[in-house]
């Protein structure tokens, strides 16, 4: 069974503050490390995955890194606007299996 | 072209009631997932269709939950004599097929499910 963790659980920055979130998981029979976003009355939307330790992914303001050895992922935004509040979401999917485990997200909320 | 849907949007029941929750996946899509979110929790997984194959059923937490997919499109989330504990967003995704954790799996906007 995966146990993927995720912290801060909240967390409130003010526009223009860079951030990041941490998202932990067991690096046995690791296969693929998925963040998504998730705003409120919307679908969850997929980010980033990656699969190679120290994998580095970029889209936009927003990046990603992937420790598999140690097992975490850092998600950073720099220059954090209104519109990044949101709840971010990170799973993991072991070798062999479409099953996604998934954390219970780090809330963000962008103060103007 | 259109993403996953799912209907209603919201659906408040009563305490016993049978419900039926809908999701349509992205036309092409082979793999279809239902999840749930409980208040505090995360996406738990329900159920995983793929094509024609039975479905992995061992995401359910009672044999109150059953779930179908019709013609390999459209599924349907049935609980049974509803409980509190059933409050939830129920969460629908679909994605190209195969084994790969890889997959990127699409979402709808959810159900809001609240048990009274």
């Amino acid at each position: 069974i995966l146990n993927v963790e995720q912290s801060p659980q909240s967390l409130h920055v003010q526009e223009g503050d860079s951030t990041n979130f941490t998202c932990s998981f067991p690096s046995s029979n690791f296969y693929a490390l998925h963040w998504y976003r998730w705003e409120t009355a919307k679908s969850p939307e997929a980010l980033f995955v990656m699969t190679l330790n120290g994998d580095e992914k970029k889209k936009g303001r927003i990046s990603a890194t992937l420790n598999t050895k140690e097992g975490y992922s850092y998600l950073y935004i720099k220059g954090s606007q209104p519109e990044d509040s949101a709840t971010y979401l990170c799973a993991q999917s072991g070798a062999g299996s479409y099953q996604l485990t998934f954390g219970k997200g780090t809330k963000l909320s962008v103060i103007p | 072209g259109a993403g996953v849907s799912q209907s209603p949007s919201n659906k408040v029941t009563e305490k016993g009631k049978d419900v039926e929750l809908r999701c349509d996946p992205i036309s092409g899509h082979t793999a279809l997932y239902w999840y749930r979110q409980s208040l505090g929790q995360g996406l738990e997984f329900l159920i995983y269709f793929q094509g024609n194959s039975a479905p992995d059923k061992s995401g359910l937490p009672s044999d109150r939950f059953s779930a179908e997919r019709t013609g390999g499109s459209v599924s349907t989330l049935t609980i049974q004599r509803t409980q509190q504990e059933d409050s939830a967003v129920y969460l629908c995704a679909s994605s190209f097929g195969g084994t790969s954790g890889y997959n990127e799996q699409f979402f709808g906007p959810g159900t809001r499910l609240t048990v009274l």
